[in-house]
């Protein structure tokens, strides 16, 4: 049981690059979460779902897009990556209103 | 809106020491309340989570926390730090929607 696992750990990507970071999950979770942590700001919610082909905003969506084609995977896209974007990113899973269990991390650079 | 405030950015304690990390939330219905460590280039690991009954609960690595409905707290507390207990503490609630909000965390040092 691996819980929630994060591809790559970490990337450094030049302005205008895309990329696409990957989640998951093997616990059966229905709920699944991206989000960005900067120093001093704690962790911003960027998208969510709530099943399997359902996303939705958090509250820093902007320049983000997500997927959630399988239940056990959540992927996270950059499509012209830029500065303001450096930042570590945290997948989550959770079942319904209960406790967010998080994975290693991303660390992207954007230079 | 829901936000979380955790007023000491860092906090330096010696070891052996008790150790409280403060945590005000603001919602307003019954919150869910977390609270969570993150050792350095690590993932979040929950510590302890309050949903309803009792408000004083247990977590694991020797960590208690109160929830306190008239004073809007959900305060850490722990009676003798060890060295691995160094540390950022996120304390979060549950917005609805399944949502957490996170305070912007407190950093704890623990001096030998």
């Amino acid at each position: 049981n691996a819980g929630v696992t994060q591809t790559p750990k970490f990337r450094v990507l030049k302005t205008g690059q895309s990329m696409t970071l990957l989640c998951a999950q093997d616990m059966n979770h229905e709920y699944m979460y991206w989000y960005r942590q900067d120093p001093g700001m704690g962790l911003r919610l960027i998208h969510y779902s709530v099943g399997e082909g359902t996303t939705a905003k958090g509250e820093v969506p902007d320049g983000y897009n997500v997927s959630r084609l399988k239940k056990q995977n959540f992927l996270l896209g950059l499509e012209s990556a830029a500065p303001s974007q450096t930042s570590v990113y945290f997948c989550a899973s959770s079942l319904g209103s209960k406790e967010q269990y998080f994975g290693p991390g991303t660390r992207l650079t954007v230079t | 809106a829901q936000s979380v405030t955790q007023p000491d950015i860092h906090i330096t304690v010696s070891e052996g020491a008790s150790l409280e990390l403060r945590c005000n939330y603001s919602y307003g219905a019954t919150p869910y309340l977390f609270w969570y460590v993150q050792s350095p280039g690590q993932g979040l690991q929950l510590l302890l989570k309050y949903f309803s009954g009792d408000t004083l609960v247990q977590g694991i690595k020797g960590f208690e926390a109160e929830f306190k409905r008239s004073q809007s707290s959900f305060n850490l507390r722990k009676p003798s730090v060890h060295w691995s207990d160094a540390a950022e503490y996120f304390c979060a609630v549950g917005a609805g929607g399944n949502k957490l909000v996170f305070g912007a965390g407190t950093i704890l040092r623990v001096k030998s």
